[in-house]
């Protein structure tokens, strides 16, 4: 596609449901990233893949959290029994190969759990 | 580790000044350096880089950023600013061949008054 695509763009749920966000990256994008962001912060690094391969994911704050990229383009971030603190905007970006000094990224999901 | 520091929450500036927005970063090691911009409702998107060589970077919108690294600081510059460059600006570092995470400060909104 054009640019990073995530959905949904919003996702309001309550407390105890599993979501999952998705993140179609820029066509031929190598690597693609995970952040999130909370109101008043800067986006915080969750994870990051090179193709299907998770190279990094020691800012997934617990085990509720999981990405995955099966195929090497599209990517799904889970989150398990969601609690309010996981409330926030999660951002998606991808880069063309390896380290390219830019990521580009999506309009973003936000997440509110009730 | 390495750390960002915007010290500056927001920044209101009339139509056609200049304007600085502050960042400060911390690390041990050698970094690259980023501003991005979010405009509403919008992704992040690259306004200029730093990677190596001269110290005066120029980026998008005749926005410009000098490298200190005496003063271990990155601060973006504007000679006149419009309307149209009402946003939120974030400070960002990465570490070279280190998995590519990025550091993002906690941005700086600044808004432009006619």
């Amino acid at each position: 596609g054009a640019g990073v695509s995530q959905s949904p763009r919003y996702k309001v749920t309550k407390r105890g449901q599993d979501v999952a966000l998705r993140c179609d990256p820029i066509s031929g994008h190598v690597s693609l990233y995970w952040y999130r962001q909370a109101l008043g912060q800067g986006p915080e690094f969750l994870t990051y893949f090179n193709y299907e391969a998770q190279q990094d994911k020691s800012g997934l704050p617990n085990d509720r959290f999981s990405a995955e990229r099966p195929e090497g383009s599209i990517s799904t971030l889970t989150i398990q029994r969601t609690e309010q603190r996981d409330s926030a905007m999660y951002r998606c970006a991808s880069s063309l190969t390896g380290f390219t000094g830019e990521l580009f990224f999506g309009e973003g999901s936000r997440l509110t759990v009730l | 580790a390495q750390s960002v520091t915007q010290l500056d929450s927001q920044v209101p500036v009339f139509e056609e000044a200049p304007v600085e927005l502050r960042c400060n970063y911390s690390s041990s090691v050698s970094v690259y350096l980023f501003w991005y911009v979010q405009y509403p409702n919008q992704g992040l998107q690259l306004l200029l880089k730093y990677l190596s060589g001269s110290t005066l970077v120029k980026g998008i919108n005749g926005f410009e950023a000098e490298f200190n690294k005496s003063q271990t600081s990155f601060h973006l510059r504007k000679p006149s600013v419009h309307i149209s460059d009402t946003a939120e600006y974030f400070c960002a570092v990465c570490v070279p061949n280190t998995g590519n995470q990025f550091y993002f400060g906690t941005g700086t909104s600044l808004t432009v008054i006619p």
